[in-house]
């Protein structure tokens, strides 16, 4: 399979602790996304990286979100102290460059208790 | 007001119909627009990529953009029972931050 991969696809966690999701991205795909995805909602932008170099933040990434694209190849995004509005549905999207199209995994459920 | 509206749905069409998907969005800057299938529990499927306006076909896809009415649409013809999924509608402007704008999704049952 060369789509992009994410693990875990399920996570089920106890509100303040720390969860940590990575994303494979397509291979030779500069440019790697994160969004989120409530229920009934379209995706929203959290933030992007240029291979290793992370470019933009959206305002719904708060201090507790990380992410990190070492050697910009694979992403983690990390969230600590996890809050029960955190309960979404993470995807993670790749694309060669900032013209073409973005292809999306199959994304990490996450239900914090 | 959002950026990008989408009517929720629920469409239910009968097996072999042609559906009608739109949005309608307010930036003007908005040059890139895309349509995604998703599956329940599934990531999005890019189905249509289009720039500026005018139409695109793929198959049994076509996609409309109207610039001047901030209008974009997705037909699909003979509709089968496996187009039932939520159809999200995306775009972006010029700008090398590829943020898309997402609607908020239709849904659509394709009845046997």
């Amino acid at each position: 399979d060369t789509g992009v991969s994410q693990n875990p696809r399920h996570k089920i966690t106890k509100r303040g602790q720390n969860v940590t999701f990575r994303c494979d991205p397509i291979s030779e795909h500069n440019r790697l996304y994160w969004y989120r995805q409530t229920l009934g909602q379209g995706p929203e932008f959290l933030t992007y990286f240029q291979n290793e170099a992370q470019l933009e933040k959206s305002r719904l990434l708060s201090d507790r979100f990380s992410a990190e694209r070492p050697k910009g190849s694979f992403s983690t995004l990390e969230i600590q102290r996890t809050e029960q509005g955190d309960s979404a549905m993470y995807l993670c999207a790749s694309s060669f460059d900032s013209n073409t199209e973005a292809f999306f995994g199959q994304g990490t459920r996450l239900t914090v208790v | 007001q959002k950026e990008v509206e989408q009517d929720p749905g629920p469409l239910s069409v009968p097996e072999g119909a042609i559906v009608s998907l739109n949005c309608t969005y307010s930036n003007s800057a908005f040059q890139y627009f895309m349509w995604y299938r998703q599956y329940s529990r599934k990531g999005p499927e890019l189905l249509m990529y289009t720039y500026s306006s005018g139409n695109k076909e793929d198959g049994r896809f076509t996609a409309q953009v109207d610039k001047s009415s901030k209008y974009i649409s997705l037909f699909i013809r003979d509709s089968q029972p496996s187009d039932s999924a939520t159809y999200l509608c995306a775009m972006r402007g010029r700008d090398s931050s590829y943020k898309l704008i997402f609607g908020s999704g239709t849904r659509l049952l394709v009845r046997p």
